[in-house]
């Protein structure tokens, strides 16, 4: 049964670059697409994108112009990068696996990211 | 983008009741939609994908149909354990995009 925990600093500045990062355990990275996800309660669920184990990455537009998700696999690890954050980016931030479809099987159990001064 | 819009936002009910919760697609969507559950502090946990599958380990009372841009969740006998916010989530196309949520209340 594969896990998935996130890592990183709960508080970020204002401007500042939000940095994440997914540890794998149980299982292989090879094959999958691993993803990040957060949850604020203004707009809910919001895919943010994924890496494929290759490298390869897909990113919400909404974002795209401020993120970097990047895999290790032979740390079982991938990462995200958000830069010039704002209020808007405080939310629950989670890691996942994602099957060749696009549903999630296997989650993390979320990182609070606050963005304050 | 394709915009999800789950019906009702919250709703009540009693153990053993049936209960039906809607979600619709801006544009179609075919069948690539997932129901994930949320309970309180804990991820989303995927019950339905491909709009009618259920995902291994999920109680079979849980159920979906629907294609295009209209699908349902039925849980056929409401149980202790399914009170909980339930998200529909799209695949079809990019940027994949959830529901805002359908919160299950104890009536």
């Amino acid at each position: 049964q594969v896990q998935l925990q996130e890592s990183g600093p709960g508080l970020v500045k204002p401007s500042e670059t939000l940095s994440l990062r997914c540890t794998v355990s149980g299982g292989s990275m090879n094959k999958y697409y691993w993803s990040w996800i957060r949850q604020s309660p203004g707009k809910g669920l919001e895919w943010i994108g994924f890496v494929y184990y290759s490298g390869n990455t897909n990113y919400n537009p909404s974002l795209k112009s401020r993120l970097y998700i990047s895999v290790d696999t032979s740390k079982n690890q991938f990462s995200l990068k958000l830069s010039s954050v704002t209020v808007a980016d405080t939310a629950l931030y989670y890691c996942a696996r994602g099957s060749s479809s696009g549903f999630y099987v296997s989650w993390g159990q979320g990182i609070l990211v606050t963005v304050s001064s | 983008d394709i915009q999800m819009t789950q019906s009702p936002s919250a709703l009540s009910a009693s153990v053993g009741d049936r209960v039906t919760i809607t979600c619709r697609a801006s544009q179609s969507i075919f069948t690539w939609l997932a129901w994930y559950q949320q309970k309180p502090g804990k991820a989303p946990q995927l019950l339905i994908y491909k709009a009618s599958s259920l995902q291994s380990g999920a109680p079979s009372r849980f159920s979906g149909s629907g294609s295009g841009t209209e699908f349902t969740l039925t849980i056929s006998s409401l149980q202790p354990d399914d009170f909980a916010i339930y998200y529909c989530q799209q695949y079809n196309s990019f940027p994949w995009t959830f529901g805002q949520g359908t919160k299950v209340e104890i009536k």
